[in-house]
């Protein structure tokens, strides 16, 4: 079974605009932690935002934010005020308490940001 | 940047042949982690190192291998290369790698073309 699903392959958002992006998770471990990262073209990954399962608070890094809702298993990344340099793939990631040495990857949204 | 290195940045081979791709991690991580991202398997981790021991093994053949040296730099050696293995194969570090938020920084790729 999947452990990391992120449902939209493909999102297109006007610049200055806010955007989603969908991550859903499984998992039976209480601890664990989630995070985002960001690939454009050139090819690099870039870490974005971290999510830990015990937070209270959501996480929020500059323009990034996580929509972390613990009992629907879902931790949506939110990108405030789109920029050009914003298109990318970006990956939902989680690393559980049991295997903390292995960290599963999402399948990847592609966004472009429509100027 | 994130103060991950890898060398080289492309590699074009024949099927059959052997290659070694490297990695430095960033300054004061002792933990490295190896993975491979095609289009058909996504992001896929083969194996980390942890202090120069090897701790978590993922999806990778018997034909690759990897090492951690002294110096807390990287070694994944791919033979008997096949078609197959051509990709983006990525180097990431991170603090100790034992907690869940524990973030892994990801070098730039190493993109490998087997002709």
């Amino acid at each position: 079974a999947q452990k990391i699903t992120q449902t939209q392959p493909g999102m297109f958002v006007q610049e200055k605009e806010a955007v989603t992006l969908d991550c859903t998770y499984d998992t039976s471990d209480p601890s664990y932690g989630l995070f985002w990262y960001k690939q454009p073209s050139s090819g690099e990954m870039i870490f974005l935002i971290y999510q830990g399962s015990y937070d209270q608070q959501n996480a929020t890094e500059g323009r990034y934010s996580l929509n972390f809702q613990k009992a629907r298993k879902s931790a949506n990344l939110v990108i405030s005020a789109s920029q050009l340099g914003d298109s990318a793939m970006y990956f939902c990631a989680m690393r559980e308490k049991t295997s903390y040495d292995k960290v599963i990857f999402g399948p990847g949204t592609s966004l472009s940001v429509i100027p | 940047d994130s103060g991950v290195t890898q060398t080289p940045k492309h590699l074009i081979t024949a099927t059959g042949q052997r290659v070694t791709l490297r990695c430095s991690p960033r300054s004061g991580d002792l933990s490295v982690y190896w993975y491979q991202q095609s289009l058909d398997q996504g992001l896929q981790f083969l194996i980390q190192y942890y202090n120069g021991e090897e701790r978590a093994k993922g999806n990778i053949l018997e034909r690759f291998s990897a090492q951690q040296f002294p110096d807390l730099h990287s070694e994944l050696n791919l033979s008997s290369l096949e078609l197959g293995d051509s990709a983006l194969y990525f180097c990431a570090s991170s603090v100790e790698g034992g907690h869940s938020t524990d973030t892994q920084y990801f070098g730039p790729g190493t993109r490998l073309t087997v002709l």
